[in-house]
């Protein structure tokens, strides 16, 4: 069976500072990992995907993800948030046997102070 | 290229009605997926075509749900009778193949009162 963890529902953040957003997942087949997404008003939109390549993924916006095995995890990062950076973020995993579905993480709001 | 599209964008109806949630996913995209987030919860995976064929429909919560994908193309999801349980948002994404990028619609944000 297949799980996703997000750490902390809400995370706060100044503009400019380090944006990290927690993700821990378990997986009895080598997974697939992505973060998605949604801004108000809108759909998912994929940010980037892990695929069994380069351990470090980037993705769009400057955000960049990290697969550790070892630790079971996919945080999301970007050096320095901007406003618009504003929306609720899902880590979700995948797997050989699964047909493509994902299951989903709990999603994280993040939200930019000025 | 038009991306997926769902609509009714919001539909709200009494206990006991029926609705039916429509989504057309992109073009020459076999796989379909329908999904539901009850408020507070996680995004969860109802069910999977390929073409029009249910490769998958363990999500399914129970039978008052249908869904079909008629010729391959566009898929309704039918909700009879709603419950209040049921509302929530009902996400459709589509994929060309299993494992890559899945593009979701903006979601058909269901209340039922």
């Amino acid at each position: 069976a297949q799980s996703v963890t997000q750490l902390g529902s809400h995370v706060s953040v100044s503009e400019g500072a380090l944006v990290l957003l927690r993700c821990n997942y378990s997986s009895s087949v080598p997974p697939y990992l992505f973060w998605y997404v949604q801004y108000p008003n809108q759909g998912l939109q994929l940010l980037l995907k892990y695929t069994s390549a380069a351990t470090l993924v980037k993705g769009i916006n400057g955000f960049e993800a990290e697969f550790k095995k070892s630790e079971t995890s996919f945080h999301l990062t970007k050096p320095s948030a901007h406003m618009s950076d504003a929306a609720e973020y899902f880590c979700a995993v995948s797997g050989n046997n699964q047909g493509g579905k994902l299951i989903f993480g709990q999603g994280t709001e993040l939200s930019v102070k000025p | 290229e038009a991306g997926v599209t769902q609509f009714p964008s919001h539909s709200v109806i009494e206990k006991g009605q029926t609705v039916t949630l429509r989504c057309d996913p992109i073009s020459g995209h076999d796989n379909l997926y329908w999904y539901r987030r009850v408020m507070g919860k996680e995004i969860k995976f109802l069910l999977h075509f390929v073409k029009e064929s249910k490769q998958d429909e363990s999500g399914m919560p129970n039978n008052r749900f249908l869904a079909e994908r008629t010729g391959g193309t566009y898929s309704t999801l039918k909700v009879q009778p709603a419950e209040l349980e049921d509302s929530g948002v009902y996400f459709c994404a589509s994929t060309g193949q299993i494992n890559t990028e899945a593009f979701f619609g903006q979601g058909t944000r269901l209340t039922v009162v």
